[in-house]
């Protein structure tokens, strides 16, 4: 079965410090990997996507996520975490194979916050 | 309009009512997903649309929730005879094309509240 797990729950870090919250996966085929950021009582932002090509992709706010195929996993990284990154963090991962083609299918998702 | 609408974005109802949630994508998106997300929890697949394609109806919990979606565009979820459980934040999002490389783009919800 097609599946995403963000195995933290919660993730804190300071100011200034690299953060990465972390995803893998399990999917046939190619997968088309996402992440989305949800600020407190908005809908979800998309941030990146990867879809083929280089492993280090770059998105919005100065995130960037790394796939790596044999680890089967596409963290979310940034160098210098900002109190404003402060948000909740959700994995996707869209299949494209199959009788469930398209349908995307997300992580629990990971409550970051990022302290003075 | 710019982005996916939905309407309403709050909604209290009493149990046993039904409810009718609406969501207006983005002009020329084939695609069209509900989610669910419960306090506390992360999003919930409930079932998408794709172009002129039979729906993936997979992800409705119970045969009181059904979606459609007309003439490619807007599209309805109605949850019949609420229950407590079904209260929840109902997101609506498009894409481009569900079968091509592009992201999904979200509504701000509709908080349904059961009482």
């Amino acid at each position: 079965a097609q599946s995403v797990a963000q195995p933290e729950d919660q993730v804190n870090v300071a100011e200034g410090n690299p953060l990465t919250v972390k995803c893998t996966y399990s999917v046939s085929g190619n997968p088309y990997l996402f992440w989305y950021v949800q600020y407190p009582n908005r809908g979800l932002q998309f941030l990146l996507k990867y879809i083929t090509g280089d492993n280090l992709v770059k998105g919005s706010y100065g995130f960037e996520a790394e796939f790596n195929k044999s680890q089967t996993s596409f963290h979310l990284k940034k160098p210098s975490a900002l109190v404003s990154d402060s948000a909740l963090y959700f994995c996707a991962v869209r299949d494209n194979r199959g009788s469930t083609l398209g349908r995307l299918y997300f992580g629990r998702g990971t409550q970051l916050t990022v302290w003075p | 309009g710019a982005g996916v609408s939905q309407s309403p974005s709050n909604k209290v109802t009493e149990k046993g009512k039904d409810v009718e949630l609406r969501c207006d994508p983005i002009s020329g998106h084939t695609a069209l997903y509900w989610y669910r997300q419960s306090l506390g929890q992360g999003l919930e697949f409930l079932i998408y649309f794709q172009g002129n394609s039979a729906p993936d109806k997979s992800g409705l919990p119970s045969d009181r929730f059904s979606a459609e979606r007309t003439g490619g565009s807007v599209s309805t979820l109605t949850i019949q005879r609420t229950q407590q459980e079904d209260s929840a934040v109902y997101l609506c999002a498009s894409s481009l094309d569900g079968w091509e490389r592009t992201e999904a783009f979200f509504g701000q919800g509709t908080r349904l509240t059961v009482v």
